[in-house]
């Protein structure tokens, strides 16, 4: 079975500062996609990036970025400058494809950002 | 574009009873699914659609029943409410498998007395 671990219950980061989340995940697959995901208190499901497997390159959005171990399978989330809208809950996701395509969930990260 | 709608926001249940969430999407995509999300855990997949007319048990299917009878709308149903359905309710919506984003509607949030 497919499963993604994220070890982290909360976090804290400084404003300004960088904060690192981890993330674990087992496979059999070749291939996949995996995922971060945030989520502030309105509760929508918002994708922050997403890195393909058989890409060695990490994958950047602005100030957030993967450290892809694929070896080690894992997956960790760098925020970099944090900003108060950062604050929110942190989900690592796995797209194994299959028949389904659905996305297998870690139990998530609180990420706070203190002023 | 609206994206994907979830319809309503929030209901309270009394245990026994019955409801339909209705989830919408504007952007012509085959898949469509319906996550729950418990306190202290991911979102786990309860049903899912590859297309119009097709359905499928997901992790957590028992006392849940879907239907897709248009390709935008994906209804998931209560029978029987109980207090252990007590959750919030995302649906999501993708192009394709595996490479293809999913967006996610605002959810739902369910409580059963």
């Amino acid at each position: 079975a497919q499963t993604v671990t994220q070890s982290q219950p909360e976090m804290s980061v400084q404003e300004a500062e960088t904060v690192t989340l981890s993330c674990t995940y087992d496979t059999s697959e070749s291939d996949y996609y995996l995922f971060w995901y945030k989520q502030p208190p309105s509760r929508q499901m918002i994708l922050v990036i997403r890195q393909e497997a058989y890409k060695q390159q990490n994958a950047t959005e602005n100030r957030f970025s993967v450290n892809f171990q694929k070896a080690a399978k894992s997956f960790s989330l760098k925020i970099s400058d944090s900003q108060l809208g950062d604050a929110a809950m942190y989900f690592c996701a796995q797209n194994y494809g299959g028949s389904q395509g659905n996305l297998i969930f870690g139990k998530g990260t609180k990420l706070s950002v203190k002023p | 574009n609206a994206g994907v709608t979830q319809t309503p926001k929030f209901r309270v249940l009394k245990t026994g009873q019955s409801m339909t969430l209705l989830c919408a999407q504007d952007m012509n995509h085959e898949y469509m699914y319906w996550y729950r999300q418990d306190p202290g855990m991911g979102l786990r997949l309860i049903h899912y659609s590859v297309g119009e007319g097709t359905t499928a048990k997901g992790e957590v299917p028992d006392g849940y029943n879907v239907s897709r009878l248009k390709k935008q709308n994906f209804l998931l149903g209560l029978e029987s409410a109980a207090p252990s359905q007590t959750s919030v309710y995302f649906c999501a919506s993708s192009r394709g498998l595996l490479t293809y984003e999913q967006y996610f509607g605002p959810g739902t949030r369910l409580t059963v007395t």
